[in-house]
């Protein structure tokens, strides 16, 4: 079966730090990848998705920049981090043959506060 | 303005009812989902609705889709403690490769 990793599941950097948070994908091969912020009490938003290896589209530009250097690894980074980065981060894949609007699936999230 | 809009956007109701929220969308669609988010968690698909589907059913849940009035509604029969959470509905665009979710109805089952 399929699972969804992220780490870490919470973190609280300083502003003007970098930021790293990873996201891996089990037992599916060539997923679409996508990663979204989600702001407390509020939906969704979608920063990057990729549909291979090294293909990102980016939905929201800002200080975040995604790769993907691996087909089940997806990263999302930043050089410095702004007070408004804070937020809950989801990693989510679907089946890479079906061009990205289905089913979607979930990993645990990452809560990050910047101070 | 969002292309969902999650309708109410807190719903509170004793166990045993029933529950229904309601979403509006803008634009031509593909399809049409709804996820459920228990708090601080990851989000979890419901069901998926596409275009030429009416109606569709899983279990306690719900889901109708009228394609002319661009809205979807997701009922809970029966409701229980465990269905408090928040959930969301989320469209694929005709076009597109992407969701785009609404902001959610937060559900609270009082027991």
């Amino acid at each position: 079966s399929q699972t969804i990793h992220q780490w870490p599941a919470t973190l609280v950097q300083p502003v003007g730090s970098p930021l790293s948070l990873e996201c891996t994908v089990e037992g599916t091969s060539n997923p679409n990848l996508y990663w979204y912020r989600q702001a407390a009490g509020r939906g969704l938003q979608l920063l990057f998705y990729s549909v291979g290896i090294g293909q990102i589209s980016s939905e929201v530009p800002q200080n975040l920049s995604a790769s993907r250097p691996q087909d089940r690894q997806f990263i999302l980074s930043s050089k410095k981090l702004l007070l408004s980065d804070s937020g809950f981060y989801l990693c989510a894949w679907s089946v890479g043959t079906s061009g990205g609007g289905e089913t979607q699936y979930f990993g645990p999230g990452t809560r990050l506060l910047v101070l | 303005s969002q292309q969902g809009e999650e309708d109410p956007q807190a719903l509170s109701i004793q166990e045993g009812e029933n529950a229904t929220m309601n979403c509006s969308y803008k634009t031509s669609i593909n399809n049409l989902q709804w996820y459920r988010q228990n708090s601080g968690r990851g989000l979890v698909h419901l069901i998926l609705i596409r275009s030429n589907e009416r109606e569709k059913h899983s279990g306690r849940l719900r889901v109708t889709l009228d394609t002319s009035k661009k809205s979807s509604s997701l009922l809970i029969t029966a409701s229980r403690a465990a269905d408090t959470a928040s959930y969301f509905c989320a469209t694929e665009l005709q076009g597109a490769q992407k969701l785009v979710f609404g902001q959610g109805t937060r559900l609270t089952i009082n027991p």
